[in-house]
């Protein structure tokens, strides 16, 4: 099973910051990797597939970047409904698929 | 609009039986893998199935093969979860998601609590 780690556990930002959040792999997952952003009481949504590729109606100040085991979500600019728990997920070796235990953003 | 709708969740006793449903609308989800993942309240997310297009392919995570058994009914667009013998573990909200790139459209989620 291939584990994903991702840090910061908890992420303190103001409005406006540029926000850079990390996700590790124990093992190569190439670029099938998927970040999710999920608010209080929702559903998550995804935000990035392929490592780099927006998924539609995602806004462009989120960009993820990497390959193999080392993998980042930029946030350019945050807005407040940015905050909440940001998850990535790997789809390279499965079964089975698995999470990040995600990074909470949240108001400094 | 592609939309997920679940249901089915509720209250059950250990080793009692439930079955989730997942109804798609705007989509034909057939032509997607289909997945079940479920989130204690306040923790991370946890893969729990997959079904691919065909519905021939299912995969379960290890914390539910062999009481757990995902099936379809194409003319209704719906995908089932049938739990069986329910542990207080399997205590989660219930989300299904179809997959074409990244798990792309999620349902709002259905409930499940395992109590005695």
């Amino acid at each position: 099973e291939i584990v994903m780690t991702q840090s910061p556990a908890t992420l303190s930002v103001s409005p406006g910051d540029r926000v850079a959040l990390s996700c590790r792999a124990s093992h190569s997952v190439s670029t099938n990797l998927a970040w999710y952003h999920q608010r209080p009481g929702q559903a998550p949504r995804l935000l990035i597939y392929g490592a780099s590729t927006r998924a539609s109606g995602i806004p462009a100040r989120f960009s993820g970047s990497g390959s193999g085991t080392e993998f980042t979500l930029a946030i350019s600019s945050l807005q407040s409904e940015d905050l909440g728990v940001y998850f990535c997920q790997q789809y390279n070796k499965w079964p089975p698929y698995t999470f990040g235990q995600g990074t909470k953003l949240q108001i400094k | 609009q592609a939309q997920l709708v679940e249901s089915g969740g509720g209250v059950v006793q250990p080793g009692r039986f439930l079955r989730l449903a997942c109804e798609a609308s705007g989509f034909t989800y057939s032509s997607y893998g289909m997945h079940w993942v479920r989130q204690v309240p306040g923790k991370g997310l946890q893969w729990v199935a997959v079904m691919w297009y065909d519905g021939g392919d299912k995969y379960y995570a290890d914390s539910v093969k062999g009481r757990f058994i995902m099936s379809r009914d194409t003319s209704k667009n719906i995908v089932y979860l049938q739990m069986n013998s329910l542990r207080i573990e399997d205590t989660a909200v219930y989300y299904c998601a179809s997959e074409r790139d990244g798990m792309d459209v999620w349902g709002q989620g259905t409930t499940v609590t395992v109590s005695s």
